[in-house]
């Protein structure tokens, strides 16, 4: 079946400017988790969602970051005012439930910011 | 200090070695254990889960010492097929993975 999908792939953009990444989780993974992964570095939890709620939001690095979920499925990442520091894969994954142990991600957006 | 940490290698063995990564987490509090497997600029997939007693997955087997907080994996016959960078990885709290930055392996011919 159809795997986690994100888009878009790659995203060039300039120093304040802001991006939006969309997440299209497996049909009927009700969880949804944002990752992002700097150069060099482990992946970094940003925000999980349970449905439509994020429960967990202790991961976004500033007020900058916002995540949404509409109908249980589709998620976007929004980055507003973007700045170099922000340059990374962004992942998202998606897991049956919110106790499954196994999260299956999508191939990431490579966000690079001038 | 990282919440979870590992060798970053990279491990150059040949093929057919047997090679050993370790783990250590930093929160007793852990409650889930796995490894995940990363290759290049590809996103991470599940390898296995690490149970307390140990378990085996083929040529893979994953050890959990709790007591030490320290996870480890073997690999043995080490294939071309087996470079990558593998991920060890901690869920505590409800959700949360915490993601180790991955110990590079490289098996050369």
């Amino acid at each position: 079946g159809a795997g986690v999908s994100q888009s878009p792939s790659n995203k060039v953009t300039e120093k304040g400017k802001d991006v939006e990444l969309r997440c299209d989780p497996i049909s009927g993974h009700t969880a949804l988790y944002w990752y992002r992964q700097s150069l060099g570095q482990g992946l970094e939890f940003l925000i999980y969602f349970q449905g439509n709620s994020a429960p967990d939001k202790s991961g976004l690095p500033s007020d900058r970051f916002s995540a949404e979920r509409t109908g249980g499925s589709v998620s976007t990442l929004t980055i507003q005012r973007t700045q170099q520091e922000d340059s990374a894969v962004y992942l998202c994954a998606s897991s049956f439930t919110s106790r499954d142990n196994e999260q299956f991600f999508g191939p990431g957006t490579r966000l690079t910011v001038l | 200090r990282k919440e979870v940490e590992q060798d970053p290698g990279p491990f150059n063995v040949p093929e057919g070695a047997t090679v050993a990564f370790n783990c250590t987490y930093s929160n007793s509090a852990s409650q889930s254990f796995f490894w995940y497997r990363q290759d290049c600029r590809k996103e991470p997939k599940l390898l296995m889960s690490v149970y307390s007693s140990g378990n085996e997955d083929g040529r893979f087997t994953a050890q959990l010492n709790r007591a030490s907080q320290y996870i480890s994996l073997l690999i043995r016959d080490s294939k071309l097929s087996d470079s990558a960078t593998y991920l060890c990885v901690v869920r505590t709290g409800f959700q949360k993975l915490v993601f180790g930055t991955g110990t590079r392996l490289l098996v050369s011919p």
